[in-house]
């Protein structure tokens, strides 16, 4: 199984460019989060999707948007990367709340 | 914030002793999870314990919960170089699968 998958694992943007980190899930999840992980702060949560077509802020949502496409699928979007967004975003999935978390492998991401 | 803290954020040991990892967090939960990184990779999971246990057990490893003091601990007996990574504590405060994460234990384990 590949459990969750996200493309791509690297990326350099300059400020103002967009992109979107791409992630799906082959459990079979309902829920589904974007994390960010930055130097000695842990990882902290963009926004979380508890099924498809919902989606929740996290606590760090500002400047980013986020579309589940389907069960499998759960996209990240920066419209307007900046500085601050550099950082290595996880995606993970879980079968439902108050359940382990699967996580990928991450997308480093520099914003120069 | 709302992240939790973990103490020692760095713990250097040798082979065979065993490792202890303190997490404190903020507000009530429903379950408190261990997770591993290493390197440059993804977290895995390790184990969950939930708000009414006190005490879990899964191979090495053993987790405690003390939810009177909000705090809980990771144990890993004879540790193994292949131990060498970052833990992370995770609570998860609203049954949704939502986790506040702590700032990690980095794990030296010295063959």
């Amino acid at each position: 199984n590949a459990g969750v998958t996200q493309t791509p694992k690297f990326q350099v943007l300059k400020t103002g460019q967009s992109m979107t980190l791409q992630c799906a899930q082959d459990m079979n999840h309902n829920s589904m989060y974007w994390y960010r992980q930055d130097p000695g702060m842990g990882l902290r949560l963009i926004y979380y999707s508890a099924s498809e077509g919902t989606t929740d802020k996290g606590e760090v949502p500002n400047g980013y948007n986020v579309s589940r496409l389907n069960k499998r699928e759960f996209s990240l979007r920066l419209e307007s990367a900046a500085p601050s967004q550099t950082s290595v975003y996880f995606c993970a999935s879980s079968e439902r709340g108050r359940a382990e978390a699967f996580f990928g492998q991450g997308t480093r991401l520099t914003v120069v | 914030s709302q992240q939790g803290e973990e103490d020692p954020q760095a713990l250097s040991i040798q082979e065979g002793e065993n490792a202890t990892m303190n997490c404190s967090y903020k507000t009530s939960i429903n379950n408190l999870q261990w997770y591993r990184q290493n390197s440059g990779r993804g977290l895995v999971h390790l184990i969950l314990i939930r708000s009414n246990e006190r005490e879990k057990h899964s191979g090495r490893l053993r987790v405690t919960l003390d939810t009177s003091k909000k705090s809980s601990s990771l144990l890993i007996t004879a540790s193994r170089a292949a131990d060498t990574a970052s833990y992370f504590c995770a609570t998860d405060y609203s049954n949704t699968g939502k986790l506040i994460f702590g700032q990690g234990t980095t794990l030296q384990v010295k063959p």
